[in-house]
């Protein structure tokens, strides 16, 4: 199936630092979501994206659907340490109802 | 509001041995997803139906795996017999429909001795 890339692989950052992540894909995708995943739970919603240059906030998250459909982004601003986990993107192509997920980010904030 | 529920949330078992988990989707989606991840292979898509019907079993990795959906609140993914290579986390999730985003339960680590 679809292969996302996502990078990072990992981060280990500062509480307050931004962070950037990103996810990348052969292929044009007509949604993009984004997805946290905290140890022994299954993966949460954070963002959903819906059209090319879609610029969408949670809170201190904000992400992007990049313009060439290809790829997007997620920012956390002033990291706090519940922002450790591993994040996962997600991309839909034209048919059917099949996500692809990415690899994931795993995120460390040391206090 | 309830979420996505799969039973039982751990189940370790011997090889050979059948294994059948549980999933109940969260009322009113029309999708359900059966996920699989492991460290080596990340999030793996097993299985996925819509209104009941499965639609995409490619992922399924052999015979020994098979998935129903009898009505719209209830899913089960069996395998038989189990080999230690399924132990992995197994994710159900559901969706409200094209293009929409999927709720994930908080999974069924397997592990099979």
């Amino acid at each position: 199936g679809q292969q996302l890339n996502q990078s990072p692989q990992s981060m280990f950052i500062q509480e307050g630092e931004d962070v950037s992540m990103n996810c990348t894909s052969s292929s044009i995708f007509n949604t993009w979501l984004w997805y946290k995943q905290d140890p022994g739970e299954g993966p949460v919603l954070l963002i959903a994206l819906y059209k090319a240059g879609e610029l969408t906030s949670n809170g201190r998250l904000t992400a992007q659907f990049g313009i060439t459909r290809k790829d997007s982004f997620l920012n956390i601003s002033a990291s706090i340490p519940s922002d450790v986990g591993i994040y996962f993107c997600a991309g839909r192509g034209n048919t059917g109802n099949q996500f692809y997920f990415g690899t994931g980010t795993s995120l460390t904030v040391i206090p | 509001d309830a979420g996505v529920i799969q039973s039982p949330r751990h189940e370790v078992t011997e090889m050979g041995q059948e294994v059948t988990l549980r999933c109940k989707p969260i009322s009113g989606h029309n999708s359900l997803f059966w996920y699989r991840q492991t460290m080596m292979r990340g999030l793996e898509l097993l299985i996925y139906f819509n209104n009941n019907v499965p639609i995409d079993d490619s992922g399924m990795p052999e015979d020994r795996f098979s998935a129903k959906m009898p009505n719209a609140s209830f899913s089960t993914l069996k395998i038989q017999p189990s080999e230690p290579r399924d132990s992995a986390v197994y994710f159900c999730a559901s969706g409200e429909g094209d293009n929409q985003p999927q709720h994930f339960g908080d999974g069924t680590r397997l592990s099979i001795l």
